[in-house]
């Protein structure tokens, strides 16, 4: 069975720094791209980013791009998306997802998310 | 960057109903479009995939349809357990992106 376990509630003041992960099992983990995905209170999903863990190359939504990092580690199967320095805005749930389907021209057409992680929400707060 | 725009944002309909939410891609996506359903507090689930095609374990009531810039979602039979909030969401381009969300109620 796919299984995708992010870590736990995080509560953090402006300006510090974390990361978060997601711990894939049931498939093979290098051969997926994964992807990160926001959502704030009561709004829509955004792009963030997504990584290849067999290679790590990672691309970047021109939103978020400098403003996370998203890396793996595969000797381990898990995701990880990092903040620096977070800001109030930062607070939301961050889901992350396997990508399922054809990479044509290494473009990322024709990959969807097929199983998502239960989420991580991050609040920011002085 | 591809603009998805679903409507309408809310619904409220009765168990047995027919309900139909729609996806307008701002250029051509060709057939590159999922449905996902979000109950509160849980992440996504994947209903339709590659515009028309459903994801294994998925009731067939739920079915989609549509190719290049327009798209349809249709529940044949409004159950109880379908309220939630349904995205459309495009994989043609980077950077992906979702439409706003439909939220369904029972009526």
């Amino acid at each position: 069975e796919v299984q995708l376990v992010q870590s736990g509630a995080e509560v953090k003041k402006p300006g510090e720094s974390v990361k978060i992960s997601c711990k894939g099992s049931g498939y093979s983990f290098t051969n997926y791209w994964i992807g990160w995905v926001r959502q704030m209170s009561g709004k829509g999903l955004e792009w963030m980013g997504i990584i290849y863990p067999g290679d790590s190359d990672t691309k970047y939504s021109p939103s978020f791009q400098g403003q996370v990092t998203i890396s793996a580690d595969k000797s381990i199967s898990t995701a990880y998306l990092q903040w620096t320095s977070l800001q109030a805005s930062d607070t939301a749930m961050y889901y992350c997802a396997r990508l399922k389907g054809k990479n044509y021209y290494g473009s990322g057409k024709g990959m969807y998310p097929d199983h998502w992680g239960q989420g991580t929400l991050v609040t920011v707060s002085s | 960057d591809i603009q998805m725009t679903q409507s309408p944002s809310s619904l409220s309909a009765s168990v047995g109903d027919r309900v139909t939410i729609t996806c307008q891609a701002s250029q051509d996506i060709s057939k590159y479009l999922n449905w996902y359903q979000q109950k509160k507090g849980k992440a996504p689930k994947l209903l339709i995939y590659d515009a028309s095609k459903l994801e294994t374990g998925v009731p067939s009531r739920f079915s989609g349809s549509g190719s290049g810039t327009h798209f349809t979602f249709t529940i044949s039979s409004l159950q109880p357990e379908d309220i939630a909030i349904y995205f459309c969401h495009q994989y043609n381009n980077l950077p992906y992106s979702f439409g706003q969300g439909t939220k369904l109620e029972i009526k």
